[in-house]
């Protein structure tokens, strides 16, 4: 079975720092990966998606995402945060259109001011 | 942006009521999906639906129970709310095809005394 590892469940960091929000799966097949961010109150919103092709993927608010099938990872970076970056971010995988995502048990990203 | 909705938003509802939590999506997508989601943040699959007339149990064993008779409609159900099922419900929907991200409605917070 499909599983996820979010390494980290809290992580605080400075406005204008970079942050790396750690992802981890296992499979042996072809895997798709999303990550996605959920602002209070709110539902998931897709971050970005690695189907496919190159393994550098860059999504909205400036995320960034890179697939090595070698360590099996699918880090989230973002060279500089803002406040408003504050969130819970989800990393979830498939290996098939007909299976449902799994996602991992989140990271609290803080940003401080 | 996405078309799915959730209602209600939020429910504050007494032990041994009945309760739908409705979801509906605009998009056509013959799939759709509930997460329950701890306070923690973890999402956990309860059911899903393929199409019309077609629903599956998810990996996290629950009392409660779907329908799917109208492709735009997925309600889910519990006959007896108990405190234990306080959380917030989750609907997401995707398309037909292989590898196509899932999109989220806002939720349902419910909270039963």
């Amino acid at each position: 079975a499909q599983s996820v590892t979010q390494l980290d469940s809290q992580v605080p960091v400075f406005e204008e720092a970079p942050v790396e929000l750690r992802c981890n799966y296992s499979s042996s097949v072809s895997v798709y990966l999303f990550w996605y961010v959920q602002y209070p109150n709110q539902g998931l919103q897709l971050l970005l998606k690695y189907l496919s092709g190159s393994t550098l993927v860059k999504g909205i608010n400036g995320f960034e995402a890179e697939f090595n099938k070698s360590q099996t990872s699918f880090h989230l970076r973002k060279p500089s945060v803002h406040i408003s970056d504050t969130a819970e971010y989800f990393c979830a995988v498939t290996n098939s259109g007909n299976t449902p995502l799994v996602f991992g048990k989140g990271t609290r990203l803080s940003v401080i001011a | 942006e996405a078309d799915i909705y959730q209602t209600p938003r939020y429910l504050v509802i007494g032990t041994g009521k009945k309760i739908t939590l409705e979801c509906s999506q605009t998009m056509g997508h013959d799939k759709m999906y509930w997460y329950q989601q701890d306070p923690g943040m973890e999402l956990h699959l309860i059911h899903y639906s393929y199409g019309v007339n077609s629903t599956e149990k998810g990996d996290l064993s629950s009392e409660s129970t779907v329908s799917r008779i109208r492709t735009e409609h997925f309600p889910l159900t519990l006959e007896s709310a108990r405190p234990s099922h306080t959380s917030q419900y989750l609907c997401a929907s995707s398309a037909p095809s292989l590898n196509t991200e899932a999109f989220f409605g806002q939720g349902t917070r419910l909270t039963v005394v």
